[in-house]
């Protein structure tokens, strides 16, 4: 069955630190890996993830995918408040004509100040 | 350009009762997608709607049903309502003649409440 999972499930933090989110999978079907914040509402996006070893950054975060082992990590630099939200990956499983998304349980990441 | 939408913002209904939710694609996308997010939980795939037609499904029941109208709107259904249908039900919109037609960009949900 297809599975991707995150760890830590949750994380605590002060402002400054550095934290890495894992991101492992076992899709037979893989098209890509998506990482997304969520806060109150709908998940917003953040990196697309399709070739291995190619990092994504944003700002103060980075992204990167490894194909052969099957995970990926987010890392987020001197955090800050604002970084408080849950993190979630998501596999993008081609089905076909058209693509649908498996996603992981999150990780909820609370940055103190 | 509106993105996603979806209405109502919240819901409470009781056991037993049904629930339409409503979902608007981004403009320019013509599939739709609904997930369903209960507390703690990643989002989990319901179906997926092209061409007016279910096109895949995850694995919930049948209580769960949809449509797409002409104009690539779309409806999701829950017949017989139980407690554990509480949760966030997320809509994603997509072109399925793009070169990437993955679902990546979500409405804000229904968040639905079960008493």
């Amino acid at each position: 069955e297809d599975k991707v999972v995150q760890s830590p499930l949750s994380l605590v933090v002060h402002e400054g630190d550095t934290v890495t989110l894992n991101c492992s999978y076992e899709v037979t079907n893989f098209r890509s890996l998506l990482w997304y914040k969520q806060e109150k509402k709908a998940p917003t996006f953040l990196f697309m993830l399709t070739s291995s070893g190619i990092e994504k950054k944003s700002g103060r975060l980075s992204s990167i995918l490894d194909k052969k082992e099957l995970f990926s990590i987010l890392n987020i630099t001197a955090t800050q408040t604002g970084d408080s939200a849950i993190y979630l990956c998501a596999v993008v499983e081609y089905g076909g004509a058209t693509n649908k998304l498996i996603f992981g349980t999150g990780t909820l990441l609370a940055v103190q100040p | 350009d509106a993105g996603v939408t979806q209405s109502p913002t919240h819901l409470i209904k009781t056991r037993g009762q049904q629930v339409t939710l409503r979902c608007s694609p981004k403009s320019g996308h013509d599939t739709v997608s609904w997930y369903q997010q209960a507390l703690g939980q990643g989002p989990q795939f319901i179906f997926q709607y092209y061409e007016e037609e279910e096109r895949q499904r995850g694995n919930f029941p049948d209580r769960f049903s949809g449509h797409q109208f002409p104009n690539y709107s779309s409806e999701l259904n829950v017949n017989a309502l139980l407690l554990g249908d509480s949760a966030l039900y997320l809509c994603a919109s997509s072109f399925r003649q793009a070169e990437d037609n993955s679902p990546l960009h979500f409405g804000n949900g229904t968040r639905l409440t079960v008493t």
